[in-house]
């Protein structure tokens, strides 16, 4: 069973960066996509961009010009970086296992909190 | 912003059928079809069906998905209290080179 973990820090002051990092367990990330979704309290969610074991990606035109995605197969990991947060990226941000040809997102993490706040 | 267009809530009786509907365009829903996710509040969303009625292990029957042109249809039958969550339907968009979300249908089963 593939089990996938986010962990960061949980505050990031205005202007800064947000880093997290997603754990994947129970199988080998290679030759997968690997996708961050957030989701708002009490909001949809939001695809932020994909990443495959290769390093190739896809970014959300709207988050694009500030996130910066990378895996580390010798780690079974992948990371996300978003720059020049603003209280507006305050979410739940969650890795999941996905989107490829013909697949969809089918394994998700339990998601972790980030709060932009001074 | 949602990328596919879904009502934002429906209710119905317990051991009725709701069928839920996703509205796309040809470069989305109607290239592929959609895939749809279920969430219970303060849970990560759980992979339903893809690719209009694939279903994954473990996902009852009383789910069937289907697609006509643009528009992905989720249908549920004898509503069951735990059937009461947030639905949202997904697809790869060729045009954006992303993946869309649907807003979510909060499905409320009375």
């Amino acid at each position: 069973q593939v089990q996938l973990q986010e962990s960061g820090p949980g505050l990031v002051k205005p202007s800064e960066t947000l880093s997290l990092t997603c754990t994947v367990s129970g199988d080998s990330i290679t030759n997968y996509y690997w996708s961050w979704i957030r989701q708002p309290a009490g909001k949809g969610l939001e695809w932020i961009g994909r990443i495959f074991t290769s390093g190739s990606t896809d970014y959300s035109p709207s988050l694009k010009s500030r996130v910066t995605m990378s895996v580390d197969t010798s780690k079974n990991q992948l990371s996300l970086k978003l720059h020049s947060v603003t209280a507006a990226d305050t979410a739940v941000y969650y890795c999941a296992r996905g989107p490829g040809p013909g697949t969809p997102l089918d394994y998700w993490g339990q998601g972790t909190l980030v709060t932009v706040s001074s | 912003q949602a990328g596919l267009t879904q009502p934002p809530s429906l209710s119905k009786g317990l051991r009725q059928t709701a069928t839920l509907t996703c509205t796309g365009n040809s470069d989305n829903v109607g290239n592929h079809g959609a895939a749809w996710l279920q969430q219970h509040q303060g849970h990560p969303p759980k992979l339903l069906s893809y690719r209009n009625n694939n279903r994954p292990s473990g996902i009852s029957e009383r789910l069937s998905a289907s697609r006509s042109g643009n528009t992905a249809s989720l249908t549920i039958t004898g509503l069951q209290p735990e059937d009461e969550a947030d639905y949202y339907c997904s697809a790869w968009d060729f045009s954006l080179s992303a993946w869309v979300f649907g807003g979510g249908t909060k499905l409320t089963v009375l």
